[in-house]
């Protein structure tokens, strides 16, 4: 069964360097996101990309961050100087072009730990 | 704006005890969709159901069943007979556009299902 593949599974960077997370998507899906979850807590929509540029981002989502899609199956999220708030877990997801049944696949989450 | 309440935080039970976890969300749309995610230990969300605000009928899916309210703007969701299995953390969630590409996650309710 396809699925979104995230590296790393966790990632422990120090405070103000900068860190990017990676994800396959499925492959014939068009639609990317990135959502975040600080432990113990609700986990939160970050950034939508289609056809190559942001169409929707939440206010978590500021100057620090950054998605690109540098190759056909590639989706990262750059921070660009991490800092100790960013600590979370961050969900890559994907989907198809837009219809009525469609849903989001989720990754299995990179744990990012500031330092 | 869009808002999802579990009011329950953590909920335990003995194994084959049914359980209901609660679910409110308020919208100002009138179409949008409903979802419930389940996070086990392991931390990667897994898709249980979507539901779109048309659609009232209960739903069931072998030991989980759905029970959709539009007059009270809920979406419970009960584990018949729950299992050790079942203990995760479970999220309901609202997206406006049935693509997921925007949702709006609750608090989260921790069920742990004991012997």
């Amino acid at each position: 069964e396809p699925e979104v593949t995230q590296t790393p599974s966790h990632q422990v960077t120090q405070m103000g360097q900068e860190v990017i997370l990676r994800c396959v998507p499925i492959s014939n899906h068009l639609y990317f996101y990135w959502y975040r979850q600080i432990l113990g807590q609700k986990v939160e929509f970050l950034v939508s990309f289609y056809n190559n540029e942001i169409s929707e981002k939440s206010e978590i989502f500021d100057d620090q961050f950054s998605v690109e899609r540098p190759d056909g199956s590639n989706f990262t999220l750059k921070i660009r100087s991490t800092k100790l708030e960013d600590s979370a877990m961050y969900f890559c997801a994907s989907s198809e072009p837009q219809g009525v049944n469609t849903e989001a696949f989720f990754g299995q989450g990179t744990r990012l730990t500031v330092v | 704006a869009q808002k999802v309440t579990q009011a329950q935080t953590e909920i335990s039970v003995v194994e084959k005890e049914d359980v209901t976890l609660d679910c409110v969300y308020e919208t100002r749309d009138t179409t949008y969709y409903l979802f419930w995610y389940k996070q086990p230990p392991s931390g990667e969300l897994v898709f249980l159901i979507r539901r779109n605000s048309f659609d009232e009928q209960n739903e069931i899916s072998g030991r989980y069943s759905w029970n959709f309210q539009k007059s009270t703007s809920s979406f419970n969701f009960t584990i018949t007979a729950s299992q050790v299995v079942d203990s995760a953390v479970y999220f309901c969630a609202l997206d406006p556009t049935g693509t997921a590409s925007k949702l709006t996650f609750g608090t989260g309710t921790r069920l742990q299902v004991t012997l």
